[in-house]
């Protein structure tokens, strides 16, 4: 029972280093999604897929990049990263309906230094 | 403009008692999804509950219910019989309808800590 699976665990990056973030899940889900948690806060939405080869922007997207390649795999890209980016990142999946919630991955804690 | 409030940043409870945690939100449609999430101190998100904005009664699983009220747009979590493992952040999110580019994407409130006494 695998569900969402991010990889890794714990990161610190030097600024202006770049780095992916994994992301894959075995549900079949078509949805999957980026956020980052910063400490106190709620979850915001970096990007979105609805299916392999249809990824979107969510509300805060500077400074990332996403592609999906298959319907598994949801790999987050940081480009130059920055201080500004260290945060908890969760990469989520779910089914289209709208009743359904999102199964979320254990989480990846980035700093950046 | 905030779309999900979540009041109270930390609540007590004392063990087997029941609490409430209270969550309001923002939305012109008149279809919409509500959710809450535990998250414990490990870290992860776990799906507790899920009310649906045309659901006639009020959703419950297990020690979780919630009181939805649609006129007051409130969607309160209630915990009954409280457990030590239930201290925990617990957040509420909205999610609207698929059309547009939103893609009934998930909107998180900033979460209540819930801290159970023995």
């Amino acid at each position: 029972n695998a569900g969402v699976t991010q990889t890794p665990k714990f990161r610190i990056l030097k600024i202006g280093q770049s780095m992916t973030l994994q992301c894959t899940q075995d549900m079949n889900h078509n949805y999957m999604y980026w956020y980052r948690q910063d400490p106190g806060m709620g979850l915001k939405l970096i990007y979105y897929s609805v299916g392999a080869g249809i990824t979107d922007k969510g509300e805060v997207p500077n400074g990332y990049n996403v592609s999906r390649s298959t319907t598994e795999d949801f790999p987050l890209r940081l480009e130059l990263a920055a201080p500004s980016q260290t945060s908890v990142y969760f990469c989520a999946s779910s089914y289209e309906r709208a009743n359904q919630p999102q199964h979320f991955g254990d989480g990846t804690r980035l700093s950046i230094l | 403009a905030q779309k999900i409030t979540q009041t109270q940043p930390g609540m007590f409870v004392q063990e087997k008692e029941a609490v409430t945690l209270d969550c309001t939100y923002d939305t012109s449609d008149q279809s919409y999804g509500l959710f809450w999430y535990k998250q414990p101190s490990s870290g992860e998100m776990i799906f507790l509950i899920y009310q649906g904005s045309y659901d006639e009664q009020n959703a419950t699983e297990g020690r979780y219910s919630l009181n939805f009220q649609k006129a007051r747009k409130s969607a309160n979590l209630v915990i009954s019989a409280s457990q030590l493992g239930d201290s925990a952040m617990y957040f509420c999110a909205m999610r609207e309808p698929n059309y547009g580019g939103s893609q009934g994407n998930l909107i998180f409130g900033k979460g209540t800590k819930l801290s159970v006494k023995p």
